[in-house]
């Protein structure tokens, strides 16, 4: 079967670190990717982790262990706009699942 | 460059009715993508087409069908639509040369009243 977890709400105050967790269990993983929607929009995306270790990009960086089917993303010095929902999504064979989210929340 | 194109961006239905989602990519991916998202809620998946020519049930397929017309164009459509098919649809594209990005349409917002 396919799963996924995420904490549904996240807030912090700008300039602050925040981590979003993220377990999943698929058939066939082969990679985990993250995506930014803001209110109203359309998710876009943000990162991608194929091997275990740390992507950074920017003020963002994803982690991944396969080994623990465990992932986070980071987001450092967080600004109003950062305010949004977040998906981790494992890939499994040529599906992208989608979980609930995590609503983050920036206050001034 | 206009990406993932959707049409329409609002639809309002009467229970019964039947509509088509269309939507086309000019990126020139292979794999195309059908979601819908609830208020508060993730993207579930619906179909989607690896390739052209091939189609897949995802998570939620039942009550909609879809056809991949060719390798730019995906269409979602209702048979006979349900208040329970209220929902936000995105269609979207996977670009599996560069971080299997999905590339997302703007959505239909759709009201099956």
């Amino acid at each position: 079967g396919q799963s996924l977890e995420q904490p549904s709400e996240v807030t912090a105050v700008e300039g602050a670190i925040v981590q979003i967790n993220c377990t999943y269990q698929t058939s066939g993983f082969y990679g985990l990717s993250w995506y930014q929607q803001h209110d109203g929009g359309a998710p876009t995306f943000l990162s991608y982790n194929a091997l275990d270790g740390l992507e950074e990009t920017g003020r963002f960086s994803s982690f991944l262990s396969r080994s623990d089917s465990y992932g986070y993303l980071l987001l450092q010095e967080l600004q109003m706009k950062d305010s949004a929902s977040y998906f981790c999504a494992p890939w499994g064979t040529d599906k992208l699942i989608f979980g609930t989210g995590t609503r983050l929340q920036v206050f001034p | 460059n206009a990406g993932v194109t959707q049409t329409p961006k609002f639809q309002v239905l009467k229970t019964g009715q039947s509509m088509t989602l269309q939507c086309a990519q000019d990126m020139n991916h292979n794999s195309m993508y059908w979601y819908r998202q609830d208020p508060g809620m993730g993207l579930r998946l619906i179909y989607y087409s690896a390739s052209e020519g091939t189609t897949d049930k995802g998570e939620v397929p039942n009550g909609y069908n879809v056809s991949r017309l060719n390798k730019r164009e995906f269409s979602l459509r209702l048979e006979s639509a349900a208040p329970s098919q209220t929902s936000v649809y995105f269609c979207a594209s996977r670009d599996r040369k560069a971080k299997n990005i999905q590339y997302f349409g703007a959505g239909t917002r759709l009201s099956v009243l």
